[in-house]
């Protein structure tokens, strides 16, 4: 079965960076793109960009250019997302979501990963 | 960039009541080549994250109970519960994927009265 599974909940200073991995297991990795998705407390959901596992070509929300980038690795059929230059705003639980085979919707996703930011 | 609104902000059904969720695109989302509407639909319950439920507008995803449907063309779409139950308090977000940056609407909150 599909899975994406998130590394643990982090906590960093302002101006600090923070990685954050997803592991998909249960499908062929390199044939589905990945979203990432942010959810700050009580709030809704924002798209943070997508990465194509099979090329590794990335597209941000203009928002984050600047400080983000999407990784992937293929021997472990993992993404990564570093966001860099911290800030209390950024405190949210991050999502990866793989895109759906018959739609560009997100059929999956993973558990979430929450980065608090705090001096 | 496509704004996705919704509306109301939240709403409370009686038990087996309809429930009703209205989203607007301010640009149509309908691809015409296709005839496809890049519209979704997702449920969040407290602690989990989303769910998708609705796709094309109208598609339900594998698994999800018929009481749920999807409808509307173009710019104004509408995601229905025919029957609410208890299980379904949730929150309500509307994705556009006709563009990029792909867009959520602010969600609608379901309780139960």
């Amino acid at each position: 079965q599909v899975q994406l599974v998130q590394s643990g909940a982090e906590v960093k200073k302002p101006g600090a960076s923070v990685k954050v991995s997803c592991k998909a297991s249960g499908y062929t990795f390199t044939s589905y793109y990945m979203h990432w998705v942010r959810q700050a407390p009580g709030q809704g959901l924002e798209w943070m960009g997508i990465i194509n596992p099979s090329g590794g070509r990335t597209n941000y929300a203009q928002k984050f250019q600047g400080r983000i980038t999407m990784t992937r690795d293929t021997s472990t059929s993992t993404v990564y997302m570093e966001l860099s230059s911290l800030r209390s705003k950024d405190t949210a639980v991050y999502y990866c979501a793989r895109v759906s085979g018959p739609s560009p919707h997100l059929d999956y996703w993973g558990q979430g990963t929450l980065v608090t930011v705090s001096s | 960039d496509i704004v996705m609104t919704q509306s109301p902000d939240s709403l409370a059904v009686s038990l087996g009541e309809r429930a009703t969720i209205n989203c607007k695109s301010s640009q149509s989302v309908l691809y015409r080549s296709s005839n496809k509407n890049y519209l979704g639909w997702y449920q969040q319950k407290p602690g989990q994250p989303p769910k998708l439920l609705i796709y094309w507008a109208s598609t339900r995803e594998s698994g999800v109970p018929d009481r749920f449907s999807g409808s509307g063309s173009g710019t104004d779409f509408t995601l229905t519960i025919s029957s609410l139950q208890a299980e379904d308090v949730a929150v309500y977000y509307c994705q556009q994927y006709y563009s990029s940056p792909p867009a959520f609407g602010p969600g609608t909150k379901v309780d139960i009265k």
